[in-house]
């Protein structure tokens, strides 16, 4: 059974473009987290999407967006980039995403904002 | 409160245990997870318990669990050099406004010296 995978692993961008990034869940799981990985801040719930709606939000300013689609892969939007935008940007997939399911994460995208 | 508190570092041996520590603050029903990131890599799940379990084993894993001080341990049995990684703690409350989302601790580096 395929993992969990991220697309592009690595991506540079200057600041003030919009950047796109994708998740393809496991086959069968319905629900995609996405969290931003910082030194600083550590592991951040960004948002979770569940057949195509947006169930939970964390505290990002909304330059941050997320969307998912009918085979449940996920996209998420970072417009009018920032420096501190800089992270490693992680999803997971689960079956329902529910307290107790597990949730198993991609490699990752590593965002250098320039 | 969401909070999940974890030591910084941890150094051993190679054949030692390691224990890795943390605290987490919710006192609802609630799901807490090990998760291991090696260099470059995502999150790899460990193991999970629920709240109202003591222990769980699995292989060279132990979870044991306190929650009158809501204290929660990873017991690492004959360790590795290939266990040297950054270990998370993280916590799954139930709820709607929780759905998809893991509150994680800020990681604890292993080092395992031959």
């Amino acid at each position: 059974k395929a993992g969990v995978t991220q697309t592009p692993r690595y991506l540079i961008k200057t600041r003030g473009q919009q950047v796109t990034l994708s998740c393809s869940p496991i086959s069968g799981h319905r629900s995609v987290s996405w969290y931003q990985q910082t030194p600083g801040q550590g592991l951040q719930f960004l948002f979770e999407y569940f057949s195509e709606t947006q169930r939970n939000k964390g505290n990002f300013p909304g330059r941050f967006s997320g969307r998912q689609f009918s085979n449940s892969r996920s996209e998420m939007n970072v417009s009018t980039l920032e420096l501190g935008d800089s992270a490693l940007y992680l999803c997971a997939s689960s079956l329902q995403g529910g307290a107790g399911t597990e949730a198993f994460f991609g490699q990752g995208t590593r965002l250098t904002v320039v | 409160g969401e909070d999940v508190e974890q030591s910084l570092f941890l150094s051993v041996r190679e054949g030692d245990s390691s224990v890795i520590n943390c605290t987490y603050t919710d006192s609802s029903s609630t799901y807490l997870y090990w998760y291991k990131q090696e260099p470059g890599a995502g999150l790899q799940l460990l193991t999970y318990i629920f709240s109202n379990m003591d222990m769980k084993q699995d292989q060279r894993l132990t979870v044991l669990l306190n929650k009158k001080d809501k204290h929660l341990s990873l017991r690492i049995a004959d360790t590795q050099t290939g266990d040297s990684a950054i270990y998370f703690c993280a916590e799954s409350m139930p709820g709607s406004s929780n759905t998809g989302k893991l509150i994680f601790g800020q990681g604890t580096t292993l080092q395992v010296k031959p």
